[in-house]
C-alpha cells in the first residue's frame, strides 16, 4: 500500500454512460498525476496537477475527458459518453515536488474500466 | 519524437542474473525511472538514475549512459516474486515521465 487510493477498483458500463473515478493522493503530495495503461503497454500520460490547478493535458486526450482537483487534495476523473476503445485500467499516481526536485511517483491501485 | 524501447520479453533461472536494457530518445532529460509492475497491480518504484553510473539498492542494479541515451536494470539472485514486467520511464524537458512498454520478466525454477 503506498498511501495513494483510488474508488472503484472496477466499474463495469455499457457505452454511452458517464464514470467517474475518484482519486485520494498521498497527503502532503502536492502533484498528482493521471494515467491510462492497457494490457501490454507503459501507462499513458492524461493529466496533472499541481495543488489544484491542472498544469498540462494530454493532446490525446478528448473533449469526453475531464479531470478536477478542487481543493488540492483529492481529483475526480470523468469520461462521458464511454466507447470501447476506453476500456483500460486508469492510474493515479501521486509526488512531492518543490522547485526543481521531482520525487518518484507513487501509484495507487488503480481503476479497471469496462466499456461493454 | 519522444521513444522509449525496452525488451518485450525476458526469461530467466532462479538464482541467476538478468539485465534488461532501456534505450531513449527524448526532448530534454531529467531522469530515468525503473518501476516493477506485478499482474494486475499498480507500478511500484525501484530506482532513479540522473546521472551517468551505478546506483545499487539491495539484489537491484541501475545503470545510466546519458551520452548513449541507455540504461539497464540488473537483478541477481532471482526469486520467483521476481517475476512481473519492469518500466523503464524517463523525466522529459517538461518534467512528464516517457514510458517504456515494459519488460516482462519470466522465472523459471
Amino acid at each position: 500500500d503506498t498511501g495513494v487510493s483510488q474508488d472503484p477498483r472496477h466499474k463495469i458500463t455499457k457505452r454511452g454512460q458517464n464514470v467517474t473515478f475518484r482519486c485520494d493522493p498521498i497527503s502532503e503530495h502536492n502533484r498528482l498525476y493521471w494515467y491510462r495503461q492497457t494490457l501490454g503497454q507503459g501507462p499513458e500520460f492524461l493529466t496533472y496537477f499541481q495543488n489544484e490547478a491542472q498544469l498540462e493535458k494530454s493532446r490525446l486526450l478528448s473533449d469526453r475527458f475531464s479531470a478536477e482537483r478542487p481543493k488540492g487534495s483529492f481529483s475526480t476523473l470523468e469520461i462521458q459518453r464511454t466507447e470501447q476503445g476506453d476500456s483500460a485500467m486508469y492510474l493515479c499516481a501521486s509526488s512531492l515536488a518543490s522547485g526543481m526536485e521531482h520525487n518518484e511517483q507513487f501509484f495507487g491501485p488503480g481503476t479497471r474500466l469496462t466499456v461493454l | 519524437g519522444q521513444n522509449i524501447d525496452q525488451p518485450t520479453e525476458m526469461t530467466a533461472t532462479e538464482g541467476a542474473i538478468v539485465q534488461i536494457n532501456c534505450t531513449y530518445q527524448t526532448s530534454g532529460f531529467n531522469g530515468l525511472f525503473w518501476y516493477q509492475q506485478h499482474a494486475g497491480e499498480a507500478p511500484t518504484f525501484l530506482s532513479y538514475n540522473v546521472l551517468d553510473g551505478l546506483e545499487e539498492k539491495g539484489r537491484f542494479s541501475s545503470f545510466l549512459s546519458r551520452s548513449k541515451g541507455y540504461s539497464y536494470l540488473l537483478l541477481k539472485e532471482l526469486q520467483m516474486k521476481d517475476s512481473a514486467s519492469y518500466l523503464c520511464a524517463v523525466m522529459d524537458s517538461n518534467y512528464q515521465l516517457i514510458w517504456g512498454a515494459g519488460t516482462k520478466l519470466i522465472i523459471k525454477p
